[in-house]
Protein backbone atom coordinates (compact mmCIF):
# COMPACT_ATOMS: atom_id res chain seq x y z
CA UNK A 1 0.00 0.00 0.00
CA UNK A 2 1.02 3.59 -0.45
CA UNK A 3 3.00 5.43 2.51
CA UNK A 4 3.23 9.15 3.32
CA UNK A 5 6.46 9.88 5.67
CA UNK A 6 6.43 13.07 7.22
CA UNK A 7 8.51 14.03 10.56
CA UNK A 8 7.31 13.58 13.52
CA UNK A 9 7.81 17.15 14.88
CA UNK A 10 8.90 20.82 13.14
CA UNK A 11 9.74 23.79 15.53
CA UNK A 12 10.17 27.03 14.75
CA UNK A 13 10.41 30.99 16.04
CA UNK A 14 7.67 33.07 15.57
CA UNK A 15 8.09 35.28 12.39
CA UNK A 16 10.12 32.60 10.56
CA UNK A 17 9.34 30.47 7.68
CA UNK A 18 8.36 26.60 8.54
CA UNK A 19 8.51 24.08 6.07
CA UNK A 20 6.99 20.62 6.46
CA UNK A 21 7.78 18.00 3.95
CA UNK A 22 5.66 14.67 2.70
CA UNK A 23 7.67 12.12 1.32
CA UNK A 24 6.35 9.42 -1.31
CA UNK A 25 7.18 7.05 -4.22
CA UNK A 26 6.37 9.35 -7.12
CA UNK A 27 4.59 11.70 -5.39
CA UNK A 28 4.86 14.19 -8.45
CA UNK A 29 2.18 12.69 -10.27
CA UNK A 30 -0.33 12.66 -7.66
CA UNK A 31 -2.60 15.73 -6.27
CA UNK A 32 -1.35 16.33 -2.76
CA UNK A 33 -4.03 18.50 -0.05
CA UNK A 34 -2.58 19.35 3.20
CA UNK A 35 -4.76 19.61 6.72
CA UNK A 36 -3.96 21.75 9.99
CA UNK A 37 -5.72 19.85 13.25
CA UNK A 38 -5.63 21.99 16.32
CA UNK A 39 -6.29 20.21 19.46
CA UNK A 40 -10.21 19.55 19.51
CA UNK A 41 -10.69 20.74 16.85
CA UNK A 42 -11.83 19.29 13.14
CA UNK A 43 -9.12 19.06 10.37
CA UNK A 44 -9.32 22.25 8.16
CA UNK A 45 -8.01 22.00 4.55
CA UNK A 46 -5.05 24.39 3.87
CA UNK A 47 -3.91 23.31 0.53
CA UNK A 48 -5.12 21.58 -2.14
CA UNK A 49 -3.86 20.04 -5.96
CA UNK A 50 -0.22 20.55 -4.47
CA UNK A 51 -0.49 24.71 -3.89
CA UNK A 52 -4.21 25.94 -3.91
CA UNK A 53 -5.30 27.94 -1.00
CA UNK A 54 -9.19 27.55 -0.12
CA UNK A 55 -10.86 30.92 0.51
CA UNK A 56 -9.93 32.29 3.82
CA UNK A 57 -6.50 30.47 4.63
CA UNK A 58 -3.96 33.50 4.77
CA UNK A 59 -1.03 33.51 2.01
CA UNK A 60 1.17 32.82 4.59
CA UNK A 61 0.26 29.38 3.93
CA UNK A 62 1.50 27.58 0.35
CA UNK A 63 2.21 24.51 -1.05
CA UNK A 64 4.90 23.12 -3.58
CA UNK A 65 6.04 19.73 -4.97
CA UNK A 66 8.96 17.57 -6.38
CA UNK A 67 9.15 14.39 -8.01
CA UNK A 68 9.36 12.57 -4.66
CA UNK A 69 8.24 15.26 -1.94
CA UNK A 70 5.27 17.65 -1.16
CA UNK A 71 6.15 20.35 0.90
CA UNK A 72 4.02 22.91 3.07
CA UNK A 73 5.51 26.23 3.63
CA UNK A 74 4.25 28.48 6.27
CA UNK A 75 5.73 32.02 5.84
CA UNK A 76 6.22 34.50 8.88
CA UNK A 77 4.71 31.65 11.10
CA UNK A 78 2.55 32.65 14.51
CA UNK A 79 1.82 31.10 17.51
CA UNK A 80 -1.56 30.13 16.34
CA UNK A 81 -0.01 27.87 13.69
CA UNK A 82 0.29 25.34 16.35
CA UNK A 83 -0.97 22.13 15.02
CA UNK A 84 -0.67 18.72 13.52
CA UNK A 85 -0.25 19.20 9.95
CA UNK A 86 -1.35 16.28 7.60
CA UNK A 87 -0.40 15.36 4.08
CA UNK A 88 -2.75 13.34 1.75
CA UNK A 89 -3.50 12.20 -1.58
CA UNK A 90 -5.87 9.59 -3.41
CA UNK A 91 -4.21 5.87 -4.82
CA UNK A 92 -5.42 3.44 -6.66
CA UNK A 93 -9.01 3.97 -4.84
CA UNK A 94 -7.85 4.94 -1.07
CA UNK A 95 -6.95 8.25 0.60
CA UNK A 96 -3.88 8.42 2.39
CA UNK A 97 -2.75 10.18 4.73
CA UNK A 98 0.93 11.05 6.21
CA UNK A 99 1.66 9.87 9.83
CA UNK A 100 1.58 13.84 10.67
CA UNK A 101 3.95 16.23 11.87
CA UNK A 102 3.20 18.43 14.70
CA UNK A 103 4.34 22.44 14.24
CA UNK A 104 5.75 24.04 17.16
CA UNK A 105 6.12 27.83 17.45
CA UNK A 106 8.31 29.08 19.81
CA UNK B 1 -23.27 27.58 5.53
CA UNK B 2 -21.92 23.85 5.23
CA UNK B 3 -22.32 21.77 8.46
CA UNK B 4 -21.92 18.19 9.13
CA UNK B 5 -22.93 16.97 12.16
CA UNK B 6 -22.13 13.01 13.20
CA UNK B 7 -23.49 11.48 16.27
CA UNK B 8 -24.08 7.72 17.05
CA UNK B 9 -20.70 7.28 19.01
CA UNK B 10 -20.09 5.99 22.65
CA UNK B 11 -18.69 3.12 24.90
CA UNK B 12 -19.47 -0.20 23.61
CA UNK B 13 -17.71 -3.72 24.13
CA UNK B 14 -15.81 -5.86 21.74
CA UNK B 15 -18.05 -7.72 19.10
CA UNK B 16 -20.65 -4.71 19.47
CA UNK B 17 -21.98 -2.77 16.56
CA UNK B 18 -23.04 0.68 15.81
CA UNK B 19 -24.26 3.17 13.12
CA UNK B 20 -22.87 6.47 13.02
CA UNK B 21 -25.18 9.30 11.62
CA UNK B 22 -23.71 11.87 9.44
CA UNK B 23 -26.34 15.42 9.01
CA UNK B 24 -25.54 17.89 6.38
CA UNK B 25 -26.92 21.05 5.50
CA UNK B 26 -26.03 24.13 3.84
CA UNK B 27 -25.17 22.78 0.29
CA UNK B 28 -26.65 20.21 -2.13
CA UNK B 29 -26.05 16.54 -0.50
CA UNK B 30 -26.98 14.58 -3.45
CA UNK B 31 -24.32 16.14 -5.62
CA UNK B 32 -20.83 15.51 -3.51
CA UNK B 33 -19.38 12.28 -2.66
CA UNK B 34 -18.42 12.03 1.35
CA UNK B 35 -16.06 10.36 3.74
CA UNK B 36 -15.29 8.77 7.05
CA UNK B 37 -11.84 9.57 8.61
CA UNK B 38 -10.90 8.41 12.36
CA UNK B 39 -8.24 9.70 14.32
CA UNK B 40 -7.51 7.36 17.26
CA UNK B 41 -5.60 8.14 20.47
CA UNK B 42 -2.28 9.50 19.99
CA UNK B 43 -2.46 8.63 16.23
CA UNK B 44 -2.97 10.52 13.12
CA UNK B 45 -5.51 10.71 10.72
CA UNK B 46 -6.92 7.66 9.12
CA UNK B 47 -9.12 7.57 6.37
CA UNK B 48 -11.60 4.83 6.51
CA UNK B 49 -13.96 4.76 3.72
CA UNK B 50 -16.03 6.73 0.87
CA UNK B 51 -19.44 7.04 -1.00
CA UNK B 52 -19.93 8.43 -4.92
CA UNK B 53 -22.69 11.01 -5.06
CA UNK B 54 -25.08 8.38 -6.02
CA UNK B 55 -23.98 5.24 -4.24
CA UNK B 56 -22.49 4.17 -7.24
CA UNK B 57 -18.54 3.83 -6.36
CA UNK B 58 -17.91 2.73 -2.88
CA UNK B 59 -14.04 2.69 -1.45
CA UNK B 60 -12.79 1.30 1.89
CA UNK B 61 -9.06 1.02 3.65
CA UNK B 62 -7.84 -2.15 3.54
CA UNK B 63 -8.30 -2.18 7.62
CA UNK B 64 -11.76 -2.30 8.02
CA UNK B 65 -13.24 -3.96 4.52
CA UNK B 66 -15.84 -6.57 5.67
CA UNK B 67 -16.87 -4.71 8.81
CA UNK B 68 -17.77 -1.38 8.03
CA UNK B 69 -20.70 -0.74 5.56
CA UNK B 70 -20.81 3.39 4.48
CA UNK B 71 -24.24 4.05 3.22
CA UNK B 72 -25.98 7.58 2.21
CA UNK B 73 -29.96 8.44 2.48
CA UNK B 74 -29.88 11.49 -0.16
CA UNK B 75 -33.23 12.54 0.84
CA UNK B 76 -32.50 12.64 4.39
CA UNK B 77 -29.08 14.60 3.64
CA UNK B 78 -27.32 11.97 5.39
CA UNK B 79 -24.28 9.64 5.47
CA UNK B 80 -24.35 6.37 7.14
CA UNK B 81 -20.82 4.69 8.61
CA UNK B 82 -22.32 0.94 9.91
CA UNK B 83 -19.07 -0.77 12.17
CA UNK B 84 -19.79 -4.58 13.15
CA UNK B 85 -17.71 -6.86 14.92
CA UNK B 86 -15.93 -3.72 16.98
CA UNK B 87 -12.60 -3.72 18.35
CA UNK B 88 -10.59 -1.80 20.58
CA UNK B 89 -8.45 -0.84 17.94
CA UNK B 90 -11.67 1.02 16.28
CA UNK B 91 -11.47 3.63 19.02
CA UNK B 92 -11.34 7.05 17.41
CA UNK B 93 -12.92 10.15 16.80
CA UNK B 94 -15.00 9.58 13.87
CA UNK B 95 -15.57 12.78 11.49
CA UNK B 96 -17.69 12.95 8.69
CA UNK B 97 -16.06 15.11 5.33
CA UNK B 98 -16.99 16.48 2.34
CA UNK B 99 -15.21 15.91 -1.38
CA UNK B 100 -14.56 18.91 -3.23
CA UNK B 101 -15.43 17.05 -6.70
CA UNK B 102 -11.58 17.64 -8.31
CA UNK B 103 -12.07 14.31 -10.54
CA UNK B 104 -9.11 11.85 -9.87
CA UNK B 105 -8.49 12.46 -6.24
CA UNK B 106 -10.30 13.12 -2.77
CA UNK B 107 -10.36 16.60 -1.19
CA UNK B 108 -11.73 16.87 2.10
CA UNK B 109 -12.90 20.79 2.13
CA UNK B 110 -15.59 20.61 4.94
CA UNK B 111 -15.43 18.70 7.88
CA UNK B 112 -17.79 17.73 11.10
CA UNK B 113 -16.47 18.21 14.94
CA UNK B 114 -16.20 14.08 14.74
CA UNK B 115 -18.23 11.79 17.43
CA UNK B 116 -16.31 9.31 20.10
CA UNK B 117 -16.09 5.67 19.32
CA UNK B 118 -14.97 3.95 22.48
CA UNK B 119 -14.20 0.23 22.86
CA UNK B 120 -13.80 -1.04 25.98
CA UNK B 121 -15.04 -4.34 28.17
Amino acid sequence: SYELTQPLSVSVAPGQTARITCGGNNVGSKDVHWYQQKPGQAPVLVIYKDRNRPSGIPERFSGSKSENTATLTISRAQPGDDADYYCQLWDSGTAVFGGGTKLTVL
Amino acid sequence: EVQLVESGGGLLKPGGSLRLSCAASGFTFSTYSMNWVRRAPGKGLEWVSAISSSSGHIYYAESVKGRFTISRDNAKNSLYLQINSLRAEDTAVYYCARDLGIAGTATLDYWGQGTLVTVSS
